[in-house]
């Protein structure tokens, strides 16, 4: 168990449809970072957070948009929904973003998104 | 975007056998990371490099960042059923941005 918890497990909904995906980090970490991972692109790195404030941004489509709280937990808001959203989207965390060569990514089980 | 070229992409190998699989970037970076993924799972951090010519092992793992800080190899020894899943590496650039991940290494270990 990595600590980090990712909800829901699975989702399903069809195009056009909202969702939210939500990520617990590890107690004590303040990074978060949202990875899609398909099968003919890998892991692709959609955003990072830090302590409530957007650090980096990869991939991420106009369509996705995400938060992090106070307390540190975060949301991937996914709009608009197409047939090629369907991904298992994968949240992570660590404790050093200010010390990029000893940070370590943790990563929840992933939710499991399909869109029909 | 900066790409991390992984190879090989799978491997089928008898119970035993030892593994290498690696991983080359078009840029330096200072970081090499090895993750495994198990069906359904996230990735499981296996091994951190932060220094090229650095040398770390996790049991029967092995993982080396390359001199050139281009690339880096994994090596796993006398490999077990349950070493079967999905080897990804995991580096970052000098920019200091997140993670970049490899496509991965498929493992099939037959007893």
């Amino acid at each position: 168990d990595s600590g980090v918890t990712q909800t829901p497990k699975h989702l399903i909904t069809a195009t056009g449809q909202r969702v939210t995906l939500r990520c617990s980090p590890r107690s004590g970490d303040l990074s978060v970072y949202w990875y899609q991972q398909s099968l003919d692109q890998g892991l692709q790195f959609l955003i990072q957070y830090y302590n409530g404030e957007e650090r980096a941004k990869g991939n991420i489509l106009e369509r996705f948009s995400a938060q992090q709280f106070p307390d540190l937990h975060s949301e991937l808001n996914l709009s608009s929904l197409e047939l090629g959203d369907s991904a298992l989207y994968f949240c992570a965390s660590s404790s050093h973003p200010d010390m990029p060569t000893n940070e370590k990514l943790f990563f929840g089980s992933g939710t499991q998104l399909s869109v029909l | 975007g900066q790409q991390l070229n992984q190879s090989p992409q799978s491997m089928f190998i008898q119970e035993g056998e030892d593994v290498s699989m690696n991983c080359t970037s078009s840029s330096i970076f200072n970081t090499w990371l090895w993750y495994k993924q198990d069906p359904g799972e996230g990735p499981v951090l296996l091994i951190a490099l932060y220094k090229a010519g650095e040398l770390t092992s996790n049991g029967r793992l092995t993982a080396q960042f390359g001199i050139t800080r281009k690339d880096s190899f994994l090596n796993i020894s006398a490999s077990i059923p349950s070493d079967v899943g999905i080897y990804f590496c995991a580096g970052r650039d000098q920019a200091g941005t997140a993670l970049i991940f490899g496509k991965g290494t498929t493992l099939s270990v037959s007893s």
